[in-house]
C-alpha cells in the first residue's frame, strides 16, 4: 500500500466555520506534512512532522492548525479563513525524516474555497 | 538558499515528438534531486529520482541524469503520448531543522496533441 489518502476531496467553508482536513497513510512512514498548492504554482511546505513532533512550521497563520494525533494520521483545523486562503492543500509522507534521499508520497489533495 | 530553475512553459507538442524539460539547480553540496508530474485535478506523483552525481532516474520512458558539472537534471523522453499531458516539477531535497524540505521548481505545463 503507497497511497496517501486525504478527506475530504472539496470543501467549502464560510469565514466564520471551523473545519478540519483529514490525512491518512499506512505505509509506516514517520515524517509527514502539509503542503499549500495555489493554481499554477508549486506546492508550499506548510509543516512538517517528524515521529509525531511538529519540526518545522514555515511561518504559517494561527488561523492554521495542524495537529498529528498518531504516526498514521495528520489533520489541519482550519478557524476564521480568508477568501485568500482558497487552494488545493496537499499531505504528504516520506519514510524518515531528514532523509533527502526518500521521496515524498503525495495525496490527492483537498480543494478547499473560503467563501 | 537553494533553488530550482525550470524552462518555462506551457511546451505544446505533437505526439510520438521528443521532449526535454531542463532544470537547474542551486545548491550547498549535492541533494537528492526528483522529478514529479501532476495531472489535472490530482496530486503529484514521484516520476524519477536521483540520489548522487552521475545517476540516472527512469520511469514510464521518462529519464533524467544528475549533472554535477553543470547543476542540471534536464527531463527526457524519446516519444510523448497524449497522456504524458500535465505540469512536471523539479525539485531537490534540503534539509531544515533536521527535516525534509522538497524545493520545487515553477513547474512546466505540458500539453500533448494528437
Amino acid at each position: 500500500d503507497t497511497e496517501v489518502t486525504q478527506t475530504p476531496k472539496h470543501l467549502v467553508m464560510g469565514m466564520t466555520n471551523k473545519k478540519s482536513l483529514k490525512c491518512e497513510q499506512h505505509m509506516g512512514h514517520r515524517a509527514m506534512y502539509w503542503y499549500k498548492q495555489k493554481a499554477k504554482k508549486p506546492p508550499e511546505l506548510m509543516f512538517v512532522y517528524s515521529y509525531e513532533k511538529l519540526s518545522i512550521n514555515e511561518s504559517v497563520p494561527s488561523r492554521f492548525s495542524p495537529e498529528c494525533p498518531n504516526s498514521s494520521l495528520l489533520n489541519l483545523h482550519l478557524h476564521a479563513l480568508q477568501p485568500e486562503d482558497s487552494a488545493l492543500y496537499l499531505c504528504a509522507s516520506s519514510r524518515e525524516p531528514g532523509q533527502d534521499s526518500y521521496e515524498q508520497y503525495f495525496g490527492p489533495g483537498t480543494r478547499l474555497t473560503v467563501t | 538558499g537553494n533553488s530550482v530553475t525550470q524552462m518555462e512553459g506551457p511546451v505544446t507538442l505533437s505526439e510520438e515528438a521528443f521532449l526535454t524539460i531542463n532544470c537547474t539547480y542551486t545548491a550547498t553540496g549535492y541533494p537528492s534531486l526528483f522529478w514529479y508530474v501532476q495531472y489535472p485535478g490530482e496530486g503529484l506523483q514521484l516520476l524519477l529520482k536521483a540520489t548522487k552525481a552521475d545517476d540516472k532516474g527512469s520511469n514510464k520512458g521518462f529519464e533524467a541524469t544528475y549533472r554535477k558539472e553543470t547543476t542540471s537534471f534536464h527531463l527526457e523522453k524519446g516519444s510523448v503520448q497524449v497522456s504524458d499531458s500535465a505540469v512536471y516539477f523539479c525539485a531537490l531535497s534540503d534539509r531544515i531543522q533536521g527535516a525534509q524540505k522538497l524545493v520545487f521548481g515553477q513547474g512546466t505545463r505540458l500539453t500533448i496533441n494528437p
